[in-house]
């Protein structure tokens, strides 16, 4: 199993702004997901990071408005940019382990 | 992964077993059958999965047709702590998970 943490758990923001969220597991994984949860809706994939390439992005997804890093193992950052009120859902975090995905508990995102 | 189809929603007395139905008629030989569970506000939380043979775990029991073109999670006992959307999912090989709509599982006292 893993454990995963995301920081922040949640957070109000003003449109146009941008936010970094964080995501640390206690184990090293070569792959970790970033996901989308719309209110009311299932969640959507938005990308795969892996350590030392470019993240691939779904369709409907691009780099400028959800740049993400994976500088190490246990580490990423989904960055959501020039927000819109739009952009308001539950971020969540996730990692391939041998057995299976685990998810994050989530960053709730209000943008005003 | 295969598509898989689920009822919206479904009631379960609390201390019954609750057993949710997903249909996966197109799955392939080397596909497994991976159940989540998503409790309000809260990530997705592994419950179990299986390729062939019945599965059972602290959590949940998952019973596989012969042919696996259908599954079912068995929670032997609810309680209301279960009340949660249940994801059926079939992913091929190693790419990352894709969630439907799930069945909305109410627990009800």
């Amino acid at each position: 199993s893993a454990v995963i943490s995301q920081k922040p758990s949640r957070d109000i923001c003003q449109r146009g702004t941008s936010l970094t969220i964080q995501c640390q597991v206690d184990s090293q994984v070569t792959m970790m997901f970033w996901y989308r949860q719309q209110p009311g809706q299932s969640l959507t994939l938005i990308a795969t990071a892996n350590q030392g390439s470019e993240a691939t992005y779904e369709s409907g997804f691009v780099i400028d408005k959800f740049p993400i890093s994976r500088p190490n193992l246990t580490f990423s950052t989904l960055t959501v940019s020039n927000m819109s009120p739009e952009d308001s859902s539950i971020y969540l975090c996730s990692v391939d382990t041998t057995d299976t995905q685990y998810f994050g508990p989530g960053t709730r995102l209000t943008v005003l | 992964d295969a598509k898989t189809t689920q009822p919206t929603s479904m009631d379960c007395a609390e201390g019954r077993a609750a057993n949710l139905p997903c249909n996966h008629s197109t799955i392939s030989g080397n596909e497994y059958v991976y159940w989540y569970r998503q409790i309000h506000s809260q990530g997705p939380q592994y419950i179990i999965h299986g390729l062939k043979n019945n599965e059972t775990n602290e959590m949940a029991s998952l019973i596989i047709t012969e042919d696996r073109k259908s599954s079912t999670l068995i929670l032997p006992h609810a309680t209301l702590r279960d009340t949660a959307v249940y994801y059926c999912i079939a992913p091929t090989g190693n790419t990352p998970l894709v969630f439907g709509k799930g069945t909305r599982l109410s627990v009800i006292a």
